[in-house]
């Protein structure tokens, strides 16, 4: 069974602190994504990764850094939080081009708040 | 450029009653097309996907939804709702993009949601 975890269900932070989001999954995907989800607006990409060492900036990437040092995992960096940034974020995972359908596995996410 | 439109927000049934949730899209290529459910508390779930074979898809808990190009459409139905289907829907187009890599993969475009009301 397929499976996408992410390090916490529910974190609160600062204004101002340094925030890492893990995630990990098992099903050895090359793609790996960070979403917010916020009410009203659906999920929009803030990062994505196609190998170890590659990124990408998805739509909303101001604010956020991303790592990816090993293949099943992608870490989410928030430089400096910010109360806008309180967000539900969600990680997901893909097979690599050649899989002809591109469907993402999603993790349960993390429900940030900073205050 | 790819996007897609739920039509309602919300939609509120009866338990045993049929249950339609609209999606419009547009893509400049051909499309896959998902439908992902979010119950309370948990990540998004596949539901079904159209990848350019039969225009009818069928997916997991009874739900089938139809491509149709001419109306750039994709609606999401159920005969008969139950408690259970409760959640978020969301209506998602995926184009392949290019990237530096040299390689493609499939940028996934989301609706906004639409959420599921099952009454008793």
């Amino acid at each position: 069974d397929v499976k996408v975890t992410q390090s916490s269900r529910y974190l609160v932070k600062r204004t101002g602190e340094k925030v890492f989001l893990e995630c990990v999954q098992d099903m050895d995907h090359e793609n790996m994504f960070w979403y917010r989800q916020d009410p009203g607006l659906g999920l929009r990409l803030i990062y994505f990764s196609y190998d170890v060492k590659m990124k990408e900036k998805g739509d909303i990437p101001e604010g956020y850094s991303v790592s990816r040092e090993k293949k099943e995992r992608f870490s989410l960096i928030l430089e400096s939080a910010s109360t806008n940034q309180t967000s539900m974020y969600l990680c997901a995972s893909s097979l690599l081009a050649g899989a002809l359908y591109y469907e993402q596995y999603f993790g349960p996410g993390t429900r940030l708040t900073v205050t | 450029a790819q996007s897609v439109t739920q039509l309602d927000s919300h939609v509120s049934v009866s338990e045993g009653t049929p249950v339609l949730l609209r999606c419009n899209y547009s893509s400049s290529y051909s499309p896959s097309l998902f439908w992902y459910v979010q119950h309370p508390n948990k990540g998004l779930q596949l539901l079904l996907k159209y990848t350019s074979a039969a225009t009818l898809v069928k997916g997991i808990n009874g739900f089938e939804a139809e491509f149709k190009k001419s109306e750039t459409s994709f609606h999401l139905t159920k005969p008969s709702a139950h408690m259970s289907d409760a959640a978020e829907y969301f209506c998602v187009v995926s184009d392949r993009t290019a990237h530096a890599g040299g390689t493609s993969y499939g940028k996934l475009t989301f609706g906004q949601g639409t959420i599921l009301t099952v009454h008793p």
